[in-house]
C-alpha cells in the first residue's frame, strides 16, 4: 500500500531554533518524494524533491530508504516559514500522487 | 499559460444543486490531478487522468461526482445534488507526468461553498 505519514498536525519553533518536519513512507517500490508547501493564501507549491538534492529557502530533506523516511530540516528557522507543509510520494511511472495530512509550521518572534 | 487555472475562484450553491468546476493545466502537461481540501484536512485525492482516461478515480466520495477531461487539456470536475459536506476547496494540478517528472504544479484552487 502506498501511504505517507506526517505525525505532527502542528509544529510550533520560536525564530532562529532548528525544525524538523517528520515524513515517513510506505511503497514497496522505489518512488520520488516530495515537500510542498502552502503559504497563507497561496497556492500550493513544491519546495524539494529527492532527486534534486537541493536545498531551498534553507530547508533540506534526506531521503533514507531504511528507515523509509523523507524528513525535512531547517537549521534556523524564519518567521516567514511560517506555512502548511505536505510530504508527497510519487511512486514510478505513470500514477497519482500520494500526499501526507499535512503538518503546519508556526515560528513565533 | 504560466500555470494551472481554475475557474470559478469561488463558486457558492444551493444545496441540491449541479456544479461544474474548471481546470486549465499547463499546456503539454499529460498528467492531470483532482484534490479536495477541506477545512482542517490534508489534500484528499479524487482522480487522476493521463491524457484523456482516468486510470484512477479511487478517491471520489461519491457517484454524485464525475470528472473528464477532453483534448488531453480541459478537465472539469462535477458534482451533482450537492450537499453541505462538499464545500471544500477543490485543487487541480498537473505534470508532465511518465520518465519526464512527476513534478506536480497546483492551481489556486476553487472554493465551494455549499448552503
Amino acid at each position: 500500500a502506498q501511504r505517507v505519514t506526517q505525525p505532527e498536525k502542528l509544529l510550533s519553533v520560536f525564530k532562529g531554533a532548528p525544525v524538523e518536519l517528520k515524513c515517513n513512507y510506505s511503497y514497496s517500490g522505489s518512488p520520488e518524494l516530495f515537500w510542498y508547501v502552502q503559504y497563507s493564501r497561496q497556492r500550493l507549491q513544491l519546495l524539494l524533491r529527492h532527486i534534486s538534492r537541493e536545498s531551498i529557502k534553507g530547508f533540506t530533506a534526506d531521503l533514507n530508504k531504511g528507515e523509509t523516511s523523507f524528513h525535512l530540516k531547517k537549521p534556523f528557522a524564519q518567521e516567514e516559514d511560517s506555512a502548511m507543509y505536505y510530504c508527497a510520494l510519487s511512486p514510478t511511472g505513470f500514477q497519482k500522487l500520494v500526499f501526507g495530512t499535512g503538518t503546519r509550521l508556526l515560528v513565533s518572534p | 499559460g504560466a500555470g494551472v487555472s481554475q475557474s470559478p475562484s469561488n463558486k457558492v450553491t444551493e444545496k441540491g444543486k449541479d456544479v461544474e468546476l474548471r481546470c486549465d493545466p499547463i499546456s503539454g502537461h499529460t498528467a492531470l490531478y483532482w484534490y479536495r481540501q477541506s477545512l482542517g484536512q490534508g489534500l484528499e485525492f479524487l482522480i487522476y487522468f493521463q491524457g484523456n482516461s482516468a486510470p484512477d478515480k479511487s478517491g471520489l466520495p461519491s457517484d454524485r461526482f464525475s470528472a473528464e477531461r477532453t483534448g488531453g487539456s480541459v478537465s472539469t470536475l462535477t458534482i451533482q445534488r450537492t450537499q453541505q459536506e462538499d464545500s471544500a476547496v477543490y485543487l487541480c494540478a498537473s505534470s508532465l507526468g511518465g520518465q519526464s517528472g512527476t513534478e506536480a504544479f497546483f492551481g489556486q484552487g476553487t472554493r465551494l461553498t455549499v448552503v
